[in-house]
Protein backbone atom coordinates (compact mmCIF):
# COMPACT_ATOMS: atom_id res chain seq x y z
CA UNK A 1 0.00 0.00 0.00
CA UNK A 2 0.90 3.71 -0.67
CA UNK A 3 2.44 5.95 1.98
CA UNK A 4 3.30 9.62 1.95
CA UNK A 5 5.60 11.45 4.25
CA UNK A 6 5.35 15.58 4.83
CA UNK A 7 8.29 16.48 6.74
CA UNK A 8 7.64 19.15 9.20
CA UNK A 9 3.91 19.61 10.18
CA UNK A 10 5.08 23.53 10.13
CA UNK A 11 6.84 25.72 8.45
CA UNK A 12 7.12 29.69 8.32
CA UNK A 13 8.30 31.92 5.81
CA UNK A 14 8.58 35.84 5.41
CA UNK A 15 6.39 37.14 2.99
CA UNK A 16 7.85 37.22 -0.58
CA UNK A 17 10.45 34.34 0.47
CA UNK A 18 10.56 30.48 -0.89
CA UNK A 19 8.14 28.42 -0.38
CA UNK A 20 8.97 24.91 0.05
CA UNK A 21 6.90 21.95 1.42
CA UNK A 22 8.24 18.81 0.79
CA UNK A 23 6.44 15.58 0.26
CA UNK A 24 8.04 12.27 -0.11
CA UNK A 25 5.83 8.49 -1.68
CA UNK A 26 6.92 4.93 -0.99
CA UNK A 27 8.90 3.33 -2.86
CA UNK A 28 6.39 2.22 -5.97
CA UNK A 29 5.68 4.51 -8.34
CA UNK A 30 2.25 5.75 -7.98
CA UNK A 31 -0.02 6.67 -11.29
CA UNK A 32 -0.94 10.00 -9.75
CA UNK A 33 0.28 12.64 -7.58
CA UNK A 34 -1.34 15.54 -6.12
CA UNK A 35 -1.01 18.83 -3.86
CA UNK A 36 -4.02 20.15 -1.78
CA UNK A 37 -4.68 23.33 0.34
CA UNK A 38 -6.98 23.29 2.96
CA UNK A 39 -8.02 27.14 4.19
CA UNK A 40 -9.44 27.18 7.66
CA UNK A 41 -13.47 25.55 7.99
CA UNK A 42 -13.30 24.47 4.36
CA UNK A 43 -12.97 21.87 1.90
CA UNK A 44 -9.64 20.75 -0.07
CA UNK A 45 -8.82 22.52 -3.21
CA UNK A 46 -6.58 21.01 -5.96
CA UNK A 47 -3.67 23.02 -6.40
CA UNK A 48 -1.75 20.47 -9.36
CA UNK A 49 -1.19 17.13 -9.73
CA UNK A 50 1.13 14.78 -11.22
CA UNK A 51 -0.05 12.55 -14.06
CA UNK A 52 3.14 11.41 -15.52
CA UNK A 53 2.84 13.93 -19.02
CA UNK A 54 5.62 16.13 -17.46
CA UNK A 55 8.26 15.98 -14.10
CA UNK A 56 7.26 19.49 -12.93
CA UNK A 57 4.18 20.83 -12.86
CA UNK A 58 2.76 23.46 -12.58
CA UNK A 59 -0.70 24.51 -10.57
CA UNK A 60 -2.92 27.31 -9.14
CA UNK A 61 -1.60 30.69 -7.60
CA UNK A 62 1.91 30.23 -8.60
CA UNK A 63 2.47 26.83 -7.15
CA UNK A 64 4.47 24.23 -8.95
CA UNK A 65 5.96 21.19 -7.82
CA UNK A 66 8.64 18.54 -9.69
CA UNK A 67 8.30 14.86 -9.40
CA UNK A 68 11.81 12.84 -8.68
CA UNK A 69 11.51 9.36 -9.36
CA UNK A 70 14.81 8.91 -8.01
CA UNK A 71 14.06 10.48 -4.81
CA UNK A 72 10.54 9.11 -5.18
CA UNK A 73 9.80 12.75 -3.81
CA UNK A 74 6.98 15.31 -4.93
CA UNK A 75 8.15 18.72 -3.16
CA UNK A 76 5.89 21.82 -3.87
CA UNK A 77 7.32 25.71 -4.55
CA UNK A 78 6.51 28.97 -4.87
CA UNK A 79 8.91 31.42 -5.02
CA UNK A 80 7.56 34.30 -3.13
CA UNK A 81 4.98 33.81 -0.80
CA UNK A 82 2.08 35.77 0.10
CA UNK A 83 -0.13 36.19 3.07
CA UNK A 84 -3.04 34.86 1.12
CA UNK A 85 -0.82 31.30 0.96
CA UNK A 86 -0.92 30.70 5.16
CA UNK A 87 -3.02 27.35 4.99
CA UNK A 88 -2.85 23.73 5.13
CA UNK A 89 -1.33 21.86 2.48
CA UNK A 90 -2.01 17.83 1.86
CA UNK A 91 0.34 15.89 -0.40
CA UNK A 92 -2.13 12.80 -1.90
CA UNK A 93 -0.74 9.46 -3.57
CA UNK A 94 -3.63 7.92 -5.73
CA UNK A 95 -3.47 3.48 -4.45
CA UNK A 96 -3.93 2.77 -8.46
CA UNK A 97 -5.11 3.66 -11.47
CA UNK A 98 -8.96 2.36 -11.53
CA UNK A 99 -11.44 3.94 -14.66
CA UNK A 100 -13.66 4.26 -12.33
CA UNK A 101 -11.65 6.76 -9.38
CA UNK A 102 -8.70 5.87 -7.15
CA UNK A 103 -8.56 5.97 -3.46
CA UNK A 104 -6.20 8.64 -2.37
CA UNK A 105 -3.81 8.26 0.62
CA UNK A 106 -2.80 11.63 2.05
CA UNK A 107 -0.02 12.87 4.31
CA UNK A 108 -0.32 14.45 7.29
CA UNK A 109 -0.48 18.18 6.36
CA UNK A 110 2.23 20.94 6.55
CA UNK A 111 0.84 24.29 8.09
CA UNK A 112 1.99 26.82 5.79
CA UNK A 113 2.53 30.29 8.03
CA UNK A 114 3.11 33.52 6.46
CA UNK A 115 5.18 36.40 7.96
CA UNK A 116 4.72 39.84 7.14
CA UNK B 1 -20.98 24.57 -12.27
CA UNK B 2 -21.54 24.16 -8.70
CA UNK B 3 -19.55 22.26 -6.19
CA UNK B 4 -19.79 19.49 -4.12
CA UNK B 5 -22.18 20.23 -1.35
CA UNK B 6 -22.58 19.17 2.51
CA UNK B 7 -24.83 19.46 5.56
CA UNK B 8 -25.20 20.14 7.97
CA UNK B 9 -21.55 22.17 8.54
CA UNK B 10 -21.40 21.68 12.15
CA UNK B 11 -22.65 19.15 14.57
CA UNK B 12 -22.60 18.29 18.41
CA UNK B 13 -24.16 15.56 19.68
CA UNK B 14 -23.86 13.26 22.94
CA UNK B 15 -21.45 9.79 23.19
CA UNK B 16 -23.97 7.06 21.58
CA UNK B 17 -26.18 9.22 20.23
CA UNK B 18 -26.33 8.67 16.05
CA UNK B 19 -25.61 11.28 13.52
CA UNK B 20 -26.49 11.44 9.75
CA UNK B 21 -24.44 13.62 7.51
CA UNK B 22 -25.62 14.20 3.76
CA UNK B 23 -23.70 14.62 0.15
CA UNK B 24 -24.75 16.15 -3.09
CA UNK B 25 -21.88 15.50 -5.61
CA UNK B 26 -20.74 17.85 -8.86
CA UNK B 27 -23.73 16.96 -11.12
CA UNK B 28 -22.86 14.03 -13.45
CA UNK B 29 -19.96 12.64 -11.35
CA UNK B 30 -20.35 8.69 -11.22
CA UNK B 31 -17.83 8.10 -8.30
CA UNK B 32 -18.48 9.45 -4.79
CA UNK B 33 -16.55 9.44 -1.88
CA UNK B 34 -16.31 9.89 1.78
CA UNK B 35 -13.08 10.54 4.05
CA UNK B 36 -12.76 10.93 7.62
CA UNK B 37 -10.22 13.41 8.85
CA UNK B 38 -8.94 13.56 12.29
CA UNK B 39 -7.64 16.65 13.91
CA UNK B 40 -3.88 16.62 12.83
CA UNK B 41 -3.92 14.10 10.30
CA UNK B 42 -4.76 13.86 6.74
CA UNK B 43 -7.87 12.54 5.51
CA UNK B 44 -8.74 9.01 5.48
CA UNK B 45 -11.40 7.28 2.69
CA UNK B 46 -14.19 5.32 4.60
CA UNK B 47 -15.72 4.34 1.49
CA UNK B 48 -16.29 4.96 -2.44
CA UNK B 49 -19.13 4.34 -4.34
CA UNK B 50 -19.66 4.40 -7.87
CA UNK B 51 -22.97 5.45 -9.21
CA UNK B 52 -24.99 3.27 -6.46
CA UNK B 53 -22.85 0.64 -5.80
CA UNK B 54 -19.89 0.34 -3.24
CA UNK B 55 -16.02 -0.14 -4.33
CA UNK B 56 -14.12 0.27 -1.73
CA UNK B 57 -15.47 -0.22 2.19
CA UNK B 58 -12.30 -1.65 3.64
CA UNK B 59 -12.04 0.97 6.31
CA UNK B 60 -15.48 1.61 7.40
CA UNK B 61 -16.21 0.60 10.79
CA UNK B 62 -19.49 -1.69 9.81
CA UNK B 63 -20.33 -1.83 13.45
CA UNK B 64 -21.36 1.65 13.76
CA UNK B 65 -20.59 3.57 10.45
CA UNK B 66 -23.27 2.85 7.40
CA UNK B 67 -23.40 4.62 4.50
CA UNK B 68 -25.61 4.88 1.13
CA UNK B 69 -26.46 6.46 -2.16
CA UNK B 70 -29.54 5.87 -3.35
CA UNK B 71 -30.03 6.68 -6.99
CA UNK B 72 -26.30 7.08 -7.71
CA UNK B 73 -26.64 11.09 -6.57
CA UNK B 74 -26.83 12.14 -3.57
CA UNK B 75 -25.18 9.81 -0.35
CA UNK B 76 -25.77 9.70 3.29
CA UNK B 77 -23.41 8.55 5.90
CA UNK B 78 -24.78 7.78 9.17
CA UNK B 79 -22.64 7.04 12.90
CA UNK B 80 -24.89 4.88 15.35
CA UNK B 81 -23.92 5.18 18.05
CA UNK B 82 -21.53 7.54 17.84
CA UNK B 83 -17.69 7.23 20.18
CA UNK B 84 -15.88 10.26 21.24
CA UNK B 85 -13.07 9.31 18.36
CA UNK B 86 -15.55 9.97 15.94
CA UNK B 87 -14.88 13.48 16.31
CA UNK B 88 -13.71 14.67 12.89
CA UNK B 89 -14.02 16.40 9.96
CA UNK B 90 -16.29 14.01 7.40
CA UNK B 91 -15.29 15.03 4.02
CA UNK B 92 -17.09 14.46 0.60
CA UNK B 93 -15.68 14.54 -2.75
CA UNK B 94 -16.77 13.23 -5.86
CA UNK B 95 -14.99 12.38 -9.33
CA UNK B 96 -16.25 11.95 -12.98
CA UNK B 97 -15.19 9.02 -15.28
CA UNK B 98 -13.73 11.41 -17.80
CA UNK B 99 -11.00 12.53 -15.54
CA UNK B 100 -11.26 10.00 -12.43
CA UNK B 101 -8.16 10.91 -11.26
CA UNK B 102 -9.32 14.08 -9.66
CA UNK B 103 -11.37 14.30 -6.76
CA UNK B 104 -13.31 17.91 -5.49
CA UNK B 105 -14.14 18.34 -2.19
CA UNK B 106 -17.12 19.72 -0.39
CA UNK B 107 -16.70 21.98 2.66
CA UNK B 108 -16.49 19.15 5.09
CA UNK B 109 -19.27 18.23 7.96
CA UNK B 110 -17.58 19.05 11.47
CA UNK B 111 -18.59 16.70 14.21
CA UNK B 112 -17.90 17.15 17.65
CA UNK B 113 -18.85 13.99 20.24
CA UNK B 114 -18.86 14.91 23.67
Amino acid sequence: AQSVTQLGSHVSVSEGALVLLRCNYSSSVPPYLFWYVQYPNQGLQLLLKYTSAATLVKGINGFEAEFKKSETSFHLTKPSAHMSDAAEYFCAVSEEFQEYGNKLVFGAGTILRVKS
Amino acid sequence: EAGVAQSPRYKIIEKRQSVAFWCNPISGHATLYWYQQILGQGPKLLIQFQNNGVVDDSQLPKDRFSAERLKGVDSTLKIQPAKLEDSAVYLCASSSLRSPETQYFGPGTRLLVL
